[in-house]
């Protein structure tokens, strides 16, 4: 069953500029992950960030997670033109490290 | 770095086959998965394993069978293929401890005729 849902669908934006995701959830989780898909490759991973924790950074990556709201926001800032891809946000409601469950991801576009 | 391999990236095969579907990993992962992606469904879990010789059920096994002799390799296998499993099929493995992140192969697409 899908938990996670990304917001928007889809996100068209220029060079340079900031893109922001959403993801919404709703059950309890044991952490939120947030992956990357270029059109006809596997997905990679990005970030993971635990239940107890309110904020993180990689790189130009800054993922925030609100447990009370049960949304997660995944933050690229100075995109660029490799940056178009996918992105999907993933939860371990059973925290058993056994399955994630996948939302339907965001399609970023960035146009140079 | 982890590498998971799938056998093949593209596929066609023909209504009734049997189609086995291979994934290798070379990290001593415990956990293998199996998911198909579809546009508007997003990534939709099969079966996974925890263990050599183990499976469980995800979200949509039916049509569907694993194997698990080795740890490192995880197979799916569709017993009478048939139109509605043309898909894009995506393998992953992980550690069997909380908050770690799987990791996916490059994916095979297959195209039942």
């Amino acid at each position: 069953s899908q938990q996670g849902e990304e917001d928007p669908q889809a996100l068209s934006i220029q060079e340079g500029e900031n893109a922001t995701m959403n993801c919404s959830y709703k059950t309890s989780i044991n952490n939120l992950q947030w992956y990357r898909q270029n059109s006809g490759r596997g997905l990679v991973h990005l970030i993971l960030i635990r239940s107890n924790e309110r904020e993180k950074h990689s790189g130009r990556l800054r993922v925030t997670l609100d447990t009370s709201k049960k949304s997660s926001s995944l933050l690229i800032t100075a995109s660029r033109a490799a940056d178009t891809a996918s992105y999907f946000c993933a939860t371990d409601p059973s925290g058993s490290a056994r399955q994630l469950t996948f939302g339907s991801g965001t399609q970023l576009t960035v146009l140079p | 770095d982890v590498k998971v391999t799938q056998s093949s990236r593209y596929l066609v095969k023909r209504t009734g086959e049997k189609v086995f579907l291979e994934c290798v990993q070379d990290m001593d992962h415990e956990n293998m998965f199996w998911y198909r992606q579809d546009p508007g469904l997003g990534l939709r879990l099969i079966y996974f394993s925890y263990d050599v010789k183990m499976k469980e059920k995800g979200d949509i096994p039916e049509g569907y069978s694993v194997s698990r002799e080795k740890k490192e390799r995880f197979s799916l296998i569709l017993e009478s293929a048939s139109t509605n499993q043309t898909s894009m099929y995506l393998c992953a493995s992980s550690f069997s401890v909380r908050n770690q992140p799987q990791h996916f192969g490059d994916g095979t697409r297959l195209s039942i005729l």
